[in-house]
């Protein structure tokens, strides 16, 4: 079965400070990878997607960006975060044809990151 | 273009009585149609989804949803709310076949309270 990790759980920055997520996910080959942020008391925002290794679309302009250096592997970063930035980071994976439906996307558990 | 409207931000359901998450959407397209839920601090888990089969959707934890064309819904129910149903249901459309890039449309989430 497939499984999404996401670490750290709880992160507490300073601003201008960098920051690294990352999100990993076993049981399956060439995932979708996507990255969406919760701000509190609000809805999920698409951030990135990828549909393969080196492959990074962004849906909104911000002050971060993402990799994919693995095929299982989606990277969150920052140089210098805002405080704007606090908020949930879900990362999700969907499969590709053959393999789980490829419209239906699987969470992992999430980050919580407060800059101060 | 795809949208969600979830029409309830805060629904309140004594424990042991039905719950009803009411969900509107927008779709060019034949949609793809998902219920997920969140707990506190917890990443997104699907409930259930619809893809142009049967229009009654059976979920996980006894939810069920019903698709209709007619009046763009895909409302949410269960006959008998349990306290461990407290948390944030969202509903969400699939813009699979426009982009081609699986991206999903989120209604603003409506948070289930659930009185003992």
């Amino acid at each position: 079965s497939q499984t999404i990790h996401q670490w750290p759980a709880t992160l507490v920055q300073p601003v201008g400070s960098p920051l690294s997520l990352e999100c990993t996910v076993e049981g399956t080959s060439n995932p979708n990878l996507y990255w969406y942020r919760q701000a509190a008391g609000r809805g999920l925002q698409l951030l990135f997607y990828s549909v393969g290794i080196g492959q990074i679309s962004s849906e909104v302009p911000q002050n971060l960006s993402a990799s994919r250096p693995q095929d299982r592997q989606f990277i969150l970063s920052s140089k210098k975060l805002l405080l704007s930035d606090s908020g949930f980071y879900l990362c999700a994976w969907s499969g590709l044809a053959g393999g789980p439906p490829i419209d239906t996307q699987y969470f992992g558990p999430g980050t919580r990151l407060t800059v101060l | 273009a795809q949208s969600v409207t979830q029409l309830d931000s805060h629904v309140s359901v004594s424990e042991g009585t039905p719950v009803l998450l009411r969900c509107n959407y927008s779709s060019s397209y034949s949609p793809s149609l998902f219920w997920y839920v969140q707990h506190p601090n917890k990443g997104l888990q699907l409930l259930l989804k619809y893809t142009s089969a049967a229009t009654l959707v059976k979920g996980i934890n006894g939810f069920e949803a019903e698709f209709k064309k007619s009046e763009t819904s895909f409302h949410l129910t269960k006959p008998s709310a349990h306290m461990s149903d407290a948390a944030e249901y969202f509903c969400v459309v699939s813009d699979h076949e426009q982009t081609g890039a699986n991206n999903l449309f989120f209604g603003t989430g409506t948070r289930l309270t659930v009185i003992p």
